[in-house]
């Protein structure tokens, strides 16, 4: 069964400072996606990485794709107070479709 | 576009009852979910549909009911509600790549 894992669960930065989520996944996958939730709100497409070495990148946010290692990171850059968020991962097989989510990054950003 | 729209937004529920989560989408997306979210266990997929007329288990399907008899619209039911299912229950759609998601649903069982 398909099981993914996101570490670490909680992060609080520093303004300016730089840090990468890690997301791990159990079986061969042939999509990758990032979310973004905000407190209350619903989750907000960021990224989908569908092939090996795959990277993306949005403002102060890069993601990136490594399926030998079943491992995709999301790297900040320089954080900004407005990142402030839970960020997940979610993992998909093409041939059911079936999404898993990781249990989510709660990253506060501090001045 | 209204995208995915669920419907209700709250509802509180006593042991035993029975109701009805209504997702409906507008972008003619084949694929679509039932989440449920709790504090520190991310989104946990109950049901998910392939297509009208397909119905498939998730992760923790007990104890919820699913029908895509058209296209656009995704039910979930709860036959005889229990606190356990207190929950925010989030429905998706998708054409193969990211998934859209409703506002969510904050259901509670008392």
């Amino acid at each position: 069964e398909l099981k993914v894992e996101q570490n670490p669960l909680f992060l609080s930065m520093q303004e300016g400072k730089n840090y990468t989520i890690y997301c791990n996944y159990s079986t061969t996958s042939d999509r990758l996606y990032w979310y973004r939730q905000d407190p209350g709100k619903s989750l907000e497409s960021l990224f989908v990485l569908l092939s090996n070495g795959a990277v993306k990148q949005e403002g102060r946010l890069m993601a990136s794709l490594d399926t030998k290692a079943r491992l995709s990171t999301l790297h900040i850059t320089a954080a900004v107070h407005d990142l402030s968020a839970t960020y997940f991962c979610a993992v998909a097989q093409y041939n059911n479709n079936d999404m898993r989510f990781g249990a989510g990054t709660r990253l506060t950003v501090k001045p | 576009n209204a995208g995915v729209t669920q419907t209700p937004k709250f509802r509180v529920l006593k042991t035993g009852q029975s109701m009805t989560l209504l997702c409906a989408q507008d972008m003619n997306h084949e694929y679509m979910y039932w989440y449920r979210q709790d504090p520190g266990m991310g989104l946990r997929l109950i049901h998910y549909s392939v297509g009208e007329g397909t119905t498939a288990k998730g992760e923790v399907p007990d104890g919820y009911n699913v029908s895509r008899l058209k296209k656009q619209n995704f039910l979930l039911g709860l036959e005889s509600a229990a606190p356990s299912q207190t929950s925010v229950y989030f429905c998706a759609s998708s054409l193969n790549t990211e998934a859209f998601f409703g506002q969510g649903t904050r259901l509670t069982v008392v």
